[in-house]
């Protein structure tokens, strides 16, 4: 079973700010099943990243993800004051077909 | 737009069976192409995903939860269901519903219902 680990668990920036989140897979993952979302306090997570770089539809293009194997980054380049939430990585492709990491809450500072 | 939306009581007692259903608008279960997912969140906590239906009726679920789950679809009111039998209070959990989108040679999780939490309790 691969198990996801995303670093750091909180970060604190300011509006502005460049966003740098970490998700680390126990095994390789292959690219196109690494999928980043956001969700804010009571709401369900949004699709931001599917394939590991491509944008949803409707999602700003300061959000961008990069990786392969084991190592995907998820990068905000300026954060508005709406980007302030959780953010999970998720793969596809165990056992239980989808697993996430834990999350990265992004605060404000 | 595809919108999904759960419904259920959002209180069950210990050993019984958790039932939820999912009203899909603004798309068809029966046009294929698409898995509909169960996916639930322990309050503060990460997701963890149950497991799908596809409109033939086939089903998948998470190994861990599979002897206790049962996903079921109505075509025909455009809605699919959950149940979850033999709860505890580690059931405890928001529920969504979602619709897992198959594009080229990946996969993701495109729409997800608002959420309804589910409590375990005497």
């Amino acid at each position: 079973e691969i198990v996801l680990t995303q670093s750091p668990g909180t970060l604190s920036l300011s509006p502005g700010e460049r966003a740098t989140l970490s998700c680390r897979a126990s095994q390789s993952v292959s690219s196109s099943y690494l999928a980043w979302y956001q969700q804010k306090p009571g709401q369900a997570p949004r699709l931001l990243i599917y394939g590991a770089s491509s944008r949803a539809t409707g999602i700003p293009d300061r959000f961008s993800g990069s990786g392969s194997g084991t190592d995907f980054t998820l990068t905000i380049s300026r954060l508005e004051p709406e980007d302030f939430a959780v953010y999970y990585c998720q793969q596809y492709g165990s056992s239980s077909r989808f697993t996430f990491g834990p999350g990265t809450k992004v605060d404000i500072k | 737009q595809v919108q999904l939306q759960e419904s259920g009581p959002g209180l069950v007692k210990p050993s019984q069976t958790l039932s939820l259903t999912c009203t899909v608008s603004g798309g068809s279960i029966s046009s294929g192409g698409y898995y509909w997912s169960w996916i639930r969140q322990h309050p503060g906590k990460g997701l963890e995903w149950i497991g799908y239906i596809y409109y033939s009726g086939s089903t998948y679920y998470n190994p861990s939860l599979k002897s206790r789950v049962t996903i079921s679809v109505d075509t025909s009111k455009n809605q699919f269901s959950l149940k979850l039998s033999s709860v505890t209070a580690a059931d405890t959990a928001v529920y969504y519903c979602a619709r897992e989108d198959v594009e080229m040679a990946t996969i993701f999780i495109n729409y997800w219902g608002q959420g309804t939490l589910v409590t375990v309790s005497s």
